[in-house]
């Protein structure tokens, strides 16, 4: 079983849409929890980091349920620039510093 | 402020040759990794550096994998002999200095990545 669990897609929604991400981790002392974006052959990068209370960064929203060890993201008024790979990330152990990736979920944004 | 820099972009090499990827972290960023992604799978966490010292090489695949940071700045990730199961893309980052004691995360800067075919 995969530390980090995403469902792979494609997802595929027109612009406009509300779409949503789901990722599972199996680790309960998972310590730190982020959202990174990945365009086509480009590198990571943080989209964004995941609260217990739960964030909103403009038309993104993520959450974390630590009881279901299930992190989230939704992403409102989709835009065109918003296609790419949304990979689930955790920090695994306390003390360390390394990223545990999911394999990503791919969003098409269609207009 | 000029990102993570990683040389070459692109490796092409036989099964059994040697190749040496480069890393140039962000300048004053105390902490460097490497992680690698092969084909089909996702992208996995090779090693971190806290200046010139090895912090976490729990990711190491084996002993054909040798990584450096002479000097606390760049680091090498040397393959020696290379197998066809080391192709894949791999990538550098690298953070803020942090102290593990506060728990602080620090965002973690990736380069572009090397893409590495072994033939």
């Amino acid at each position: 079983r995969k530390e980090v669990e995403q469902d792979p897609g494609p997802f595929n929604v027109p612009e406009g849409a509300t779409v949503a991400f789901n990722c599972t981790y199996s680790n309960s002392a998972s310590q730190s929890f982020f959202w990174y974006r990945q365009d086509c052959r480009k590198e990571p990068k943080l989209l964004m980091s995941v609260y217990s209370s739960g964030n909103e960064d403009g038309r993104f929203t993520a959450q974390l349920n630590r009881a279901s060890q299930y992190i989230s993201l939704l992403i409102r008024d989709s835009k065109l620039s918003d296609s790419a790979t949304y990979l689930c990330v955790v920090i695994r152990d306390t003390g360390r510093r390394a990223l545990t990736f999911g394999s990503g979920t791919r969003l098409q944004v269609q207009p | 402020e000029a990102g993570v820099t990683q040389f070459p972009s692109h490796s092409v090499i036989e099964k059994g040759q040697t190749v040496t990827l480069r890393c140039d972290p962000i300048s004053g960023h105390d902490n460097l990794y490497w992680y690698r992604r092969v084909m089909g799978k996702e992208i996995k966490f090779l090693l971190h550096f806290v200046k010139e010292s090895k912090q976490d090489e729990s990711g190491m695949p084996n002993n054909r994998f040798l990584a450096e940071r002479t000097g606390g700045t760049y680091s090498t990730l040397k393959v020696q002999p290379a197998e066809l199961e080391d192709s894949g893309v791999y990538f550098c980052a690298s953070s803020h200095m942090t102290s593990l004691a506060h728990q602080r995360v620090d965002e973690q800067f990736f380069g572009p990545g090397t893409r590495l075919t072994v033939l």
